[in-house]
């Protein structure tokens, strides 16, 4: 079946350090990848999104580019503030089921002043 | 424009019990999913309603249910709560139509925290 991996945390990090999260998937076909964010004690927040290989889905300065050959979607910010800690999650949805999300286990980010 | 309204927030229930937890979309989402959130297992698909009908089910035993009402509106129960069941509860909504795919932007409520003792 599909599935998400993605690494384990806690990932600490100095304010302005780069950041890397990797996320690896297996599905079959052509899924929709997605990275979502969640602040202590709230709900899922959509950080990005890519649908098909080679798209780059960016937002709030994070970015991450649909590999295909490599089956991954990394999560990258160039210089991590400190309003940027909580948990992100890797998904992907392979459209049989339209809100059918298929979950990373999460990694949560920690951010250093 | 209100978000994904989950209530209760907390919830304390003793296991044999069962329970009800509601969702609120945003107004003119009709398309409703329910997630169980464990730290061991993660975020896990329950359901997904789309105009009053379940389009699609995750591996849940069968005292998971739920329901959408006419106007969006969403319930789930859990029938002879076990300790197994305490986790958070999230409840998404979308206003996308069944079937277009591509740009599934899920809004996600807070969550109810269930807790069985």
């Amino acid at each position: 079946g599909n599935s998400v991996t993605q690494m384990e945390g806690p990932v600490t990090l100095s304010e302005e350090a780069f950041l890397t999260i990797n996320c690896t998937y297996t599905a079959t076909g052509y899924p929709s990848l997605f990275w979502y964010v969640q602040y202590p004690g709230e709900g899922l927040q959509l950080l990005l999104k890519a649908t098909k290989a080679d798209d780059k889905g960016s937002n709030k300065g994070f970015e991450a580019t649909y590999r295909k050959e490599t089956t991954s979607f990394h999560l990258e910010k160039g210089s991590v503030q400190v309003s940027d800690s909580a948990v992100y999650f890797c998904a992907l949805s392979d459209g049989t089921g339209f809100q059918k999300l298929v979950f990373g286990t999460g990694t949560r980010l920690l951010v250093s002043p | 424009k209100a978000g994904v309204t989950q209530t209760p927030r907390y919830l304390i229930k003793t296991r044999g019990q069962q329970v009800t937890l509601s969702c609120s979309p945003i107004s003119g989402h009709r398309s409703v999913s329910w997630y169980q959130q464990t730290p061991g297992q993660g975020l896990q698909f329950l359901f997904e309603y789309f105009s009053e009908t379940q389009r699609n089910k995750g591996n849940f035993p069968g005292r998971f249910s739920g329901r959408q009402f006419s106007n969006s509106r969403s319930e789930m129960n859990v029938s002879t709560l076990e300790l197994g069941d305490s986790a958070l509860y999230l409840c998404a909504s979308s206003s996308l139509s069944y079937r277009v795919r591509g740009d599934e932007k899920l809004f996600f409520g807070s969550g109810t925290q269930l807790s069985v003792l």
